[in-house]
This record gives C-alpha cells, sequence and structure tokens, in this order.
C-alpha cells in the first residue's frame, strides 16, 4: 500500500464550528506532515512529526491543532477558524526525516470557512 | 521568505514538443526535487537530484542542477495531453542537522494542447 488517505475530501464550516482532518498511511512511514496551499500558490508547511511526535511547527496559529496519535494516522483539528484560512490541505508522509527521503501526498481536503 | 521561484509561470505547448521549465531557490540545499500536481489536488513526487548530483534522468524527464547558481530546470521530452499540469520544485535546505523540511518554488502551469 504506497497511499496517504485524506478524509472528508471537502468540508465546509463555520467560524465557530469545530471540525477534524484525517490522514492515515499504511506505509511503515516515520514522519508526517501538514501543509496549506492557496488557490494558484504553492503548498507551505505547516507541521512536521516524526516519530509521532511534533518535530516542527511553522508558527501555525493556535486555531490549527495537530494530533498524531499512533504512526499510521494524523489529525488537524479546527476551531474559529478564518475565512482566510480556506484552503486545499495536504497531508503527506515519509519514511523518516534524513533530508534525502521522497514525500508522499494524499489527495488533500478542500476546506471553506464562511 | 526562502520560497524559490519558477519560470516561465504558465507554459503552453502542443503534443509532441518539448517543455523546460526553470527552478531558482535561496540558500544552501541537501537536495531539490519535482513534483506534479493535477487540478489543485495531491503532488507526485517525480524526481529528485541531490546537491552533488548535476543532471538526473527518469523516462521522460531530464533534471540539471547548478548549485553555483542555485538553479534547476526540468525537461519533459515529447510532451503528451496527460502531462498537463502544475509543476513545482522543492528544496530541502542544508540545516546541517536531520530535517526533510520542503520549500516549494512558485510553480509552473503547464498545458499541452493535443
Amino acid at each position: 500500500d504506497t497511499e496517504v488517505t485524506q478524509t472528508p475530501k471537502h468540508l465546509v464550516m463555520g467560524m465557530t464550528n469545530k471540525k477534524s482532518l484525517k490522514c492515515e498511511q499504511h506505509m511503515g512511514h516515520r514522519a508526517m506532515y501538514w501543509y496549506k496551499q492557496k488557490a494558484k500558490k504553492p503548498p507551505e508547511l505547516m507541521f512536521v512529526y516524526s516519530y509521532e511526535k511534533l518535530s516542527i511547527n511553522e508558527s501555525v496559529p493556535s486555531r490549527f491543532s495537530p494530533e498524531c496519535p499512533n504512526s499510521s494516522l494524523l489529525n488537524l483539528h479546527l476551531h474559529a477558524l478564518q475565512p482566510e484560512d480556506s484552503a486545499l490541505y495536504l497531508c503527506a508522509s515519509s519514511p523518516g526525516l534524513a533530508g534525502r527521503e521522497t514525500q508522499y501526498f494524499g489527495p488533500g481536503t478542500r476546506l471553506l470557512v464562511l | 521568505s526562502q520560497q524559490g521561484e519558477e519560470d516561465p509561470q504558465a507554459l503552453s505547448i502542443q503534443e509532441g514538443e518539448n517543455a523546460t521549465m526553470n527552478c531558482s531557490y535561496k540558500t544552501s540545499i541537501n537536495n531539490l526535487q519535482w513534483y506534479r500536481q493535477n487540478s489543485g489536488r495531491g503532488l507526485v513526487h517525480l524526481i529528485l537530484i541531490r546537491s552533488n548530483e548535476r543532471e538526473k534522468h527518469s523516462g521522460r524527464l531530464r533534471v540539471t542542477l547548478d548549485t553555483s547558481k542555485k538553479s534547476s530546470s526540468l525537461l519533459i521530452t515529447a510532451s503528451r495531453a496527460a502531462d498537463t499540469a502544475s509543476y513545482f520544485c522543492a528544496t530541502v535546505p542544508y540545516y546541517g542537522g536531520a530535517t526533510n523540511k520542503l520549500i516549494f518554488g512558485t510553480g509552473t502551469l503547464l498545458a499541452v494542447q493535443p
């Protein structure tokens, strides 16, 4: 299985809602990532987990809360988002953090905040 | 911003022609990678070139790297309509430690006309 899956594919939420994005991989990878991509822009790194521990937080606002319950699963909890947070949220995984490893991306969750 | 620049921003060619995209980056790197993204969905890894390599081939893809100029190019030969997508270069900066942080370029939108 060489796939990263993400659910849901689409999400519409109000600014007072709480929702979660889910990412799963069964490739035995020990590093997982969240990226945010605005329309017609490149992806921007948000968080990196290595061996289920948060390794990098790119100064992301606290309304985004990542969680890595186990080595196969990565969640992104969303609370009190703003309309400008509307974007494609991409999850990726790699074998490790050795700096020369391919990242495998999921199809993304397209989020609209009203 | 550490973000790299790509040119052209958009490229339209006929099937069978070659497509060349260029990428410039700002920092010392561990490696440089190229990714393809179809219609704002997940990214697909195409090729990775290490900082001590100058050229790499994979099928119809040829990548060059010039670390003295901090630039790379991606050549797609004999293009097909299915190659229509956005192409991003991404660098893994050299921090002297273990990190797989990807910094994406601005992207080139390639349209291959049948």
